[in-house]
């Protein structure tokens, strides 16, 4: 089946730091989102992108749609100790729904 | 509204066992999903319904059935559980388009032994 990459699996960071994780597919995507997911808990929705180029914000978080339509970017400015977190793109194809692999955040104080 | 609620949060089966999961969500959403997580692997849709009386089949299908009575209801079923169905199932519900928001509910932790 189809499978969305992120890079990078896991992140360190100290806290302050800026944040950059990337998701790639080898098909095109019409909507991409981002998810975070806390221990113990379901994923939430972050950002939803649904136009090819678009730069959508949320507070301190960027998400960005890629022109070739098979990537998407999440920034996280001025981390915090809250960020911590796994965060997932998805995206419909056909009737299918897909998720990444995720990116495993710990923000160290 | 209590949102996407997941009933058990945990259960312990042995192989060859049966059960069934329950979601339900009271937000009037068209499109209930359930997913399997797994480490390092993400979510993986497993059936799907974009309304009452309807399925249909995710990525990975096998082993499990679903039913949609309700609108708010969807329910897992597990006939013969195999110890490849230990996992993390989450159920999600969202309006009527697959690219819209999902809410999803809080997880089961599904040991089978």
């Amino acid at each position: 089946g189809q499978q969305l990459n992120q890079s990078p699996q896991s992140m360190f960071i100290q806290e302050g730091e800026d944040v950059s994780m990337n998701c790639t597919s080898s098909s095109i995507f019409n909507t991409w989102l981002w998810y975070k997911q806390d221990p113990g808990e379901g994923p939430v929705l972050l950002i939803a992108l649904y136009k090819a180029g678009e730069l959508t914000s949320n507070g301190r978080l960027t998400a960005q749609f890629g022109i070739t339509r098979k990537d998407s970017f999440l920034n996280i400015s001025a981390s915090i100790p809250s960020d911590v977190g796994i965060y997932f793109c998805a995206g419909p194809t056909g009737n299918q729904f897909y998720f990444g692999t995720g990116t495993s955040l710990t923000v160290i104080p | 509204n209590a949102g996407v609620t997941q009933t058990p949060k945990f259960r312990v089966l042995k192989t060859g066992q049966s059960m069934t999961l329950l979601c339900a969500q009271d937000m009037n959403h068209e499109y209930m999903y359930w997913y399997r997580q797994d480490p390092g692997m993400g979510l993986r849709l497993i059936h799907y319904s974009v309304g009452e009386g309807t399925t249909a089949k995710g990525e990975v299908p096998d082993g499990y059935n679903v039913s949609r009575l309700k609108k708010q209801n969807f329910l897992l079923g597990l006939e013969s559980a195999a110890p490849s169905q230990t996992s993390v199932y989450f159920c999600a519900s969202s309006y009527p388009r697959l690219g819209n928001e999902q809410f999803f509910g809080p997880g089961t932790r599904l040991t089978v032994l």
